[in-house]
């Protein structure tokens, strides 16, 4: 079983709809959650952190879920520019000068159509 | 703007030669970055942690004498892909974060084909 896993999607949206996803994440001592958005050959860039209380950045939310490993994204009033892989990275170890191990999902594709 | 510069962006290389690839972070000092390897649709995965003024750390299965690292000051992180061959090709990207526990900023990365 791979340590953080997400459904490849793709999830096709209309435009103006709202979609939501999951990561699961199998080491319960995971501290540290974040989405990233990757565009097609471009890097990975930060969406946003997922904090324990669950976070809102405008159309996006985030939650956490640690009872049963899992942090999620919902996108509302999808646009066009929301289609992207959306990667979910997993921190095990959390110290104040050291990452510990990251890991990676294999990413969600969201395909927003007119 | 950018945080992390990688570069360069993309290069063709003729089998059997050597690609270098920089990676600096430009608004803060990084001890430690990070450098990944990512096929198509495929997950970005970790080949090694390059660590300022030591060895870089290597993932299982990634060869250190061919993917060689240097983390020679605070800003830069070099990998260099050695005897470059066809399967190399591939999207590298590097990674550095702050302290306490501040996200991971990604290079632009560098997309490598070798014929």
């Amino acid at each position: 079983r791979k340590e953080v896993e997400q459904d490849p999607g793709p999830f096709n949206v209309p435009e103006g709809a709202t979609v939501a996803f999951n990561c699961t994440y199998s080491n319960s001592a995971s501290q540290s959650f974040f989405w990233y958005r990757q565009d097609c050959r471009k890097e990975p860039k930060l969406l946003m952190s997922v904090y324990s209380s669950g976070n809102e950045d405008g159309r996006f939310t985030a939650q956490l879920n640690r009872a049963s490993q899992y942090i999620s994204l919902l996108i509302r009033d999808s646009k066009l520019s929301d289609s992207a892989t959306y990667l979910c990275v997993v921190n095990t170890i959390r110290t104040t000068d050291s990452w510990g191990k990251l890991q990676f999902g294999a990413g969600t594709q969201v395909v927003v159509t007119p | 703007g950018a945080v992390v510069s990688q570069h360069p962006s993309w290069v063709i290389c003729k089998s059997g030669t050597s690609v270098k690839i920089e990676c600096r972070s430009l608004d803060f000092q990084a001890t430690t970055m990070f450098w990944y390897r990512q096929f198509p649709k495929q997950s970005l995965m970790l080949m090694a942690t390059s660590n300022e003024g030591s060895k870089a750390t290597y993932e299982q299965g990634v060869e250190k004498d061919k993917f060689l690292i240097n983390h020679a000051s605070l800003t830069l992180s070099t990998l260099t892909v050695t005897s470059a061959h066809p399967e190399d090709s591939s999207f590298y990207i590097c990674s550095a974060g702050g302290l306490n526990n501040s996200p991971l900023h990604f290079g632009n990365g560098t997309r490598l084909t070798v014929t």
